[in-house]
């Protein structure tokens, strides 16, 4: 079945210790994203990566890291977490938006972050 | 700079009525696509559909329909005869040509009541 998994779905952390979400995708994805979703704000996107070893800042991208080694993962990482990343976070993949169509994104189940 | 405005923050219909959700974009590129996507209350994000800037025909789905007007940069969607299965967040997002992001709106909540 064609996915996108994260793991882990729900995580309670306290301020500063350090925290990975994984992503990966089995469809052979070019790009893939990751967002944060906030009430009143929509989601927003932190980081993106065009592909293997390319990775790219989105619009909020302060406080967080990524790493594309590998096609299929694109793990999230923060070093030293704060109360004001409490959030949903969404990974996303598509084929590629290297083409003239720009194709639609698959999204992952959401992990649920809470920093005290 | 990009942006997508969903000023619809939420709605509430009855049953079987029509509802249209609208979206506003700003881009000035030439070319952009335009998405929907569907956040049911269990939380995974759902594509509907995807137009590029080339492409205004309007398009129908089931009882989904989408009006694309470049003339007033909007990107609305109608469900009609809604259900409750319809109750949701339902985001519309854009991406260019010339970037490799994509921007989503803030969201409409949509709650049919049976």
């Amino acid at each position: 079945e064609a996915q996108v998994t994260q793991n882990p779905r729900y995580l309670i952390t306290v301020t500063g210790k350090k925290l990975t979400v994984t992503c990966s995708q089995n469809m052979n994805h070019e790009y893939m994203s990751w967002y944060r979703q906030d009430p009143g704000l929509g989601l927003r996107q932190i980081y993106y990566s065009m592909n293997v070893e390319v990775t790219d800042k989105g619009d909020v991208p302060e406080g967080y890291k990524v790493s594309r080694k590998e096609k299929r993962n694109f793990p999230l990482i923060l070093e030293s977490p704060s109360p004001n990343q409490t959030s949903l976070y969404f990974c996303a993949s598509s084929f590629s938006v290297l083409t003239s169509v720009r194709d639609e994104q698959f999204f992952g189940p959401g992990t649920r972050l809470t920093v005290l | 700079a990009q942006k997508v405005t969903q000023a619809q923050t939420e709605i509430s219909v009855v049953e079987k009525e029509d509802v249209t959700l609208d979206c506003v974009y700003e881009t000035r590129d030439t070319t952009y696509y335009l998405f929907w996507y569907k956040q049911p209350p269990s939380g995974e994000l759902v594509f509907l559909i995807r137009r590029n800037s080339f492409d205004e025909q309007n398009e129908i789905s089931g009882r989904y329909s989408w009006n694309f007007q470049k003339s007033t940069s909007s990107f609305n969607f109608t469900i009609t005869a809604s259900q409750v299965v319809d109750s949701a967040v339902y985001f519309c997002a854009l991406s260019v040509s010339t970037g490799n992001q994509f921007y989503f709106g803030t969201g409409t909540s949509l709650t049919v009541i049976p």
